[in-house]
């Protein structure tokens, strides 16, 4: 059976950094697409990075150049590194497997639970 | 990159059926058919419904049904029941390599 389960949200300052970890099961991370997908309190859903299943790693604009997307093959888990943390960061992140095989971002079949980051003072 | 655009609320009775739309660019929706929708209830990780425009995942109701127009994906519910209420949301590949979400629209059954 599949499973995905997110940990690390905790409440952050301004400026600060945290890291964001997804254990995965019943798959293999290294062989497939997986991504993170952040939602505001509140707010719809927004795509953040994707690492390809040979290393490639993209951002969206608003994360890029803060965050950094990796994998532990070894342990079969995904991570996001976030620094720099801000107020408009704080959300329920996310770990989701993208079913396809094409190169692209192309639909997620797995979702974790979700973790809560909040950025704050 | 802007989000897609979907209707904020759309509602119908039980039995009807609805349509969503979701309107993007020439740059994410208009040439690529990888667009998906997913179902979002309160406090849940959101479902996936429907892929690469008009496939449905194995145990997701023939109700559900995709399709796409030029920029504008669409999902059709058929035969509306009380457990489709929630949220929907379409997302796109986009010509930068990222992904896009639609701004998400909230199913109401009357």
């Amino acid at each position: 059976e599949v499973q995905l389960v997110e940990s690390g949200g905790n409440l952050v300052q301004p400026g600060g950094s945290l890291r964001l970890s997804c254990a995965a099961s019943g798959f293999s991370v290294s062989r497939n697409y997986m991504n993170w997908v952040r939602q505001a309190p509140g707010k719809g859903l927004e795509w953040v990075s994707i690492i390809y299943s040979g290393d490639e790693t993209y951002y969206a604009d608003s994360v890029k150049g803060r965050f950094t997307i990796s994998r532990d093959n070894s342990k079969n888990t995904l991570y996001l590194q976030m620094n720099s943390l801000r107020a408009e960061d704080t959300a329920v992140y996310y770990c989701a497997r993208d079913g396809g095989v094409r190169g692209v971002i192309d639909y997620f079949d797995y979702w974790g639970q979700g973790t809560l980051v909040t950025v704050s003072s | 990159q802007s989000a897609l655009t979907q209707p904020a609320s759309v509602s119908g009775s039980p039995g009807q059926s609805i349509t969503i739309s979701c309107t993007g660019t020439s740059s994410d929706v208009g040439p690529y058919n990888y667009v998906s929708w997913y179902q979002q209830y309160p406090g849940k990780a959101p479902k996936l419904m429907i892929y690469e425009v008009n496939n449905r995942p194995s145990g997701v109701p023939e109700r559900f049904s995709g399709s796409k127009s030029g920029n504008t994906a669409s999902l059709t519910i058929s035969g509306l029941q009380a457990d489709d209420e929630a949220d929907y949301y379409c997302s796109s590949y986009t010509a930068s390599s990222t992904l896009v979400f639609g701004g998400g629209t909230k199913l109401t059954v009357l």
